[in-house]
């Protein structure tokens, strides 16, 4: 299976910040990419696919980059609404799905 | 719009047989590409992909549950199934089903149901 690891696993930011979070794939899946946000209690939400679309409705602070094992989501500039989880998940084999292990954004 | 809904037993005791129905609408699992996913997610843990099964009626299961695991749909009901065999205490979760897209990864989600095992 395709392993996928986040970085940092905690990231502390305020609201106007710029930040990035990095996930790194075990072998290269192309463009094969998604990002997530969740929220506590909620289903996780689509963000990001095929590394930097932009999934209809998502905010253009939101923004992926990378191909082959690297990979970044930024977002422009923190709101409010943005502290929450964020996964990286791979799906180059549509059938052999694997995520990241998460990067929790706090305020700070 | 499309929506999806997870159903089952909010507690299994170990070793029994967990069920778990997705009830879906807004697509139809006999349309060329679309496929469901279950995923599921421990207490403050990472989200975990199980299996998925596609509109050809092909089926694909993790490679650590695949033992376990059985996916199945009933196109007219617009349902999908999972059956987990053996169940434990650190299959404790929250159990999403989402639709997928060949090519595509899962973008609409159930509400997710939480199952715990106990005795």
């Amino acid at each position: 299976d395709i392993q996928m690891t986040q970085s940092p696993s905690t990231l502390s930011a305020s609201v106007g910040d710029r930040v990035t979070i990095t996930c790194r794939a075990s072998q290269s899946i192309s463009s094969w990419l998604a990002w997530y946000q969740q929220k506590p209690g909620k289903a996780p939400k689509l963000l990001i696919y095929k590394a930097s679309s932009l999934e209809s409705g998502v905010p253009s602070r939101f923004s992926g980059s990378g191909s082959g094992t690297e990979f970044t989501l930024t977002i422009s500039s923190l709101q409010p609404d943005d502290f929450a989880t964020y996964y990286c998940q791979q799906y180059n084999s549509y059938f052999a799905i694997t995520f990241g292990q998460g990067t929790r954004l706090e305020i700070k | 719009q499309v929506t999806l809904r997870e159903s089952g037993p909010a507690l299994v005791k170990p070793t029994q047989t967990l069920t778990l129905t997705c009830t879906f609408s807004g697509f139809s699992l006999s349309t060329s590409g679309m496929c469901v996913s279950w995923i599921r997610q421990p207490p403050g843990k990472a989200l975990e992909w199980l299996a998925l099964i596609d509109w050809d009626d092909d089926k694909y299961y993790s490679t650590s549950l695949k033992t376990r695991l059985t996916i199945s749909k009933d196109t007219s009901k617009n349902q999908v199934v999972l059956t987990m065999t053996n169940m434990d205490p650190v299959d404790t979760a929250t159990y999403y089903c989402a639709r997928t897209r060949l090519r595509s990864p899962p973008d609409y989600w159930g509400q997710g149901t939480l199952v715990t095992v106990s005795s």
